[in-house]
């Protein structure tokens, strides 16, 4: 069965500055697709970027990018010029190719911006 | 807006009682999937439907059962409901595939358990 981890339960960043959030996975699969959602206060699960496991360029999306490294099994979210508004739970989560397969997620990461 | 619908948003009961959580998928979603969130569990997959057929059982319990409809909205039912299973219940839908699909999550149900 495919595990999701993230280690660290919180981190903090000054706003304006980049924080990474790390991200591990265990899977048997080839090709795969791994997420980044983001939880608010307002408890809504919030697609932040997604990547492809066949492709080996990094997605990015505005401030957000991540660095997929496929051997190592890591994906880690990298958010640019954080703001106050990205002060969310932040999930990573992997499924599987077949259309309808289901998601996988972490435990979350509680990240907290500093003004 | 996701365009997945959960009513009701908030639900107080008392144990022992029995519940219905609903969701209204995405137009055109085929796939609905419900997901428990507690402090302790993190996100926990419980069921997936498709097109009004089940397709795969996560860590729902017994007490736990689901349909989807034919018009594709599905509801999750809680019975014999114990302190524990109080949580925030998700609902998410996605397409029909092809090659690439993202799941759209509703805005949850918070359901306690007195």
């Amino acid at each position: 069965a495919q595990t999701v981890t993230q280690s660290q339960p919180e981190m903090s960043v000054q706003e304006a500055e980049t924080v990474t959030l790390s991200c591990t996975y265990d899977t048997s699969e080839s090709d795969y697709y791994l997420f980044w959602y983001k939880q608010p206060p307002s408890r809504q699960m919030i697609l932040v970027i997604r990547q492809e496991a066949y492709k080996q360029q990094n997605a990015t999306e505005n401030r957000f990018s991540v660095n997929f490294q496929k051997a190592a099994k890591s994906f880690s979210l990298k958010i640019s010029d954080s703001q106050l508004g990205d002060a969310a739970m932040y999930f990573c989560a992997y499924r599987d190719t077949g259309a309808n397969s289901k998601l996988t997620f972490g435990k979350g990461i509680t990240l907290s911006v500093r003004p | 807006d996701s365009g997945v619908t959960q009513t009701p948003k908030h639900l107080i009961t008392a144990t022992g009682q029995r519940v219905t959580l609903r969701c209204s998928p995405r137009s055109g979603d085929l796939s609905v999937y419900w997901y428990q969130q507690s402090l302790d569990q993190g996100l926990q997959f419980l069921i997936h439907y498709y097109n009004g057929e089940e397709r795969a059982k996560g860590n729902i319990l017994e007490r736990f059962s689901a349909q989807q409809f034919p018009d594709l909205h599905s509801e999750l039912n809680l019975s014999s409901l114990e302190l524990g299973d109080s949580a925030l219940y998700f609902c998410a839908s996605s397409g029909t595939g092809g090659f690439f699909t993202e799941a759209f999550f509703g805005q949850g149900t918070r359901l306690t358990v007195v």
